[in-house]
Parts: C-alpha cells; structure tokens; sequence
C-alpha cells in the first residue's frame, strides 16, 4: 500500500525563523510529488516535483526532492504569522491507473 | 478564488439518509477529484473522472458513487449515511488527465454533518 509520512506532525517557531519540513514516500511507480498549504479552508498548490536536485523556489519557499532516498523538503525562510497553516504533501503513483496519496500534513504555528 | 465551485456549503442529514453533492471544475478543465477530509484520517482521494469517464479509485466506499456529466461537472452521491461520514469533502479539477505535470485546484468544499 502506498504510503507517505510527513514530520514533524506540528512545529510552533517565532517569525523570522527558517523551518524544514520532511515528506518522505513509499509508492508503487512514483510519479511526482506536491506540496499544499492549507489554512482554514481548501488546500491550495505550492510546488510540483518530478526531478532530482532539482530546486523549486518561490519567494520565501523552497523545496527539493530526493529520489534514491525517498524524501522531499519545504523549507520556508524568515517565517511570519501568514505562513502559519498545515502543509500537505502528496505523491502520485501508479501505471495506467494514477493515484494520489496525502500526507497526514505538518501543523505549522507562527508567533509574533 | 480557485474557479471551482462546490454546492451546498454546509449539509446536515440523518443517518440512513442519502445526499448529492455538486461541483463544477475550472473553465477548461477536463479532470474532476473528489476527496473526503475527516479529523482523523486526513485527506483521502476518493475517485477522478476524466472527460466523463472514471480515471483512477481510491478509497471510496461502495456506499458512494460518482460521475461526471457532459458539461463537465460532477456529482458525488454518498447514500446509506452512517455518523462516520461527516467530513469535510473537496473537488479539485485540473486541465489534463492527472498526468506528473498536472495541477489541480481545490473548491471550498462541502461540510456534510450526519446526525
């Protein structure tokens, strides 16, 4: 059964902190893997990887992606009050017949 | 504002009871997600319809149904309703078929509450 694990399960930092948050995935035939925020309310889209080494990056956010080992990271640098959200990842798998599988999410709290 | 639009907000029912729920993707879009977000099990993919037919399963239970129509929108039918079923429940849709380049954007979901 395909499976992905996300940690930490919650992280409460000040503003201004960097964090790291880790994906790490067993799948049958891996296809890519997303990161979503979601606050309050429907997650919205922060990155897709397929590749390696290969870094995305926007604004404050970054993510890579490790193939060989399993794992992504999202790191988000000099953090404030609005990053503070629950951070899914997801991986799609599968051959003819695709699927998505979620993270149980990372709870990530800001302070002022 | 995603551009996918998920109908009721909010449904309250009775166990046994059975329910509809809407959503119309993005303008364009071809695949439509459903997913199901409880307390304690996250996020769970339930079903993708593509161009009207089903793509990919999930976990959805037998008790559940879903299609998609010719103009695209979708309904997911959830019948013989038991307490555990309340959930938070989304639509996404994206432009292709689900494919590793492939986006999908979340509606606001549907909170059904079965009493």
């Amino acid at each position: 059964e395909d499976k992905v694990v996300q940690s930490p399960l919650s992280l409460v930092v000040h503003e201004g902190d960097t964090v790291t948050l880790n994906c790490s995935y067993e799948v049958t035939n891996f296809r890519s893997l997303l990161w979503y925020k979601q606050e309050k309310k429907a997650p919205t889209f922060l990155f897709m990887l397929t590749s390696s080494g290969i870094e995305k990056k926007s604004g404050r956010l970054s993510s890579i992606l490790d193939k060989k080992e399993l794992f992504s990271i999202l790191n988000i640098t000099a953090t404030q009050t609005g990053d503070s959200a629950v951070y899914l990842c997801a991986v799609y798998s599968g051959g003819s017949n695709y699927k998505l599988t979620f993270g149980k999410g990372t709870l990530l709290t800001v302070n002022p | 504002d995603s551009g996918v639009t998920q109908t009721p907000k909010h449904l309250i029912t009775a166990t046994g009871q059975r329910v509809t729920l809407r959503c119309s993707p993005r303008s364009g879009d071809l695949s439509v997600y459903w997913y199901q977000q409880s307390l304690d099990q996250g996020l769970q993919f339930l079903i993708q319809y593509y161009n009207g037919e089903e793509r990919a399963k999930g976990n959805i239970l037998e008790r559940f149904s879903a299609q998609q129509f010719p103009d695209l929108h979708s309904e997911l039918n959830l019948s013989s309703l038991e307490l555990g079923d309340s959930a938070l429940y989304f639509c996404a849709s994206s432009a292709l078929i689900g494919t590793n380049t492939d986006t999908q954007y979340f509606g606001p979901g549907t909170r059904l509450t079965v009493l």
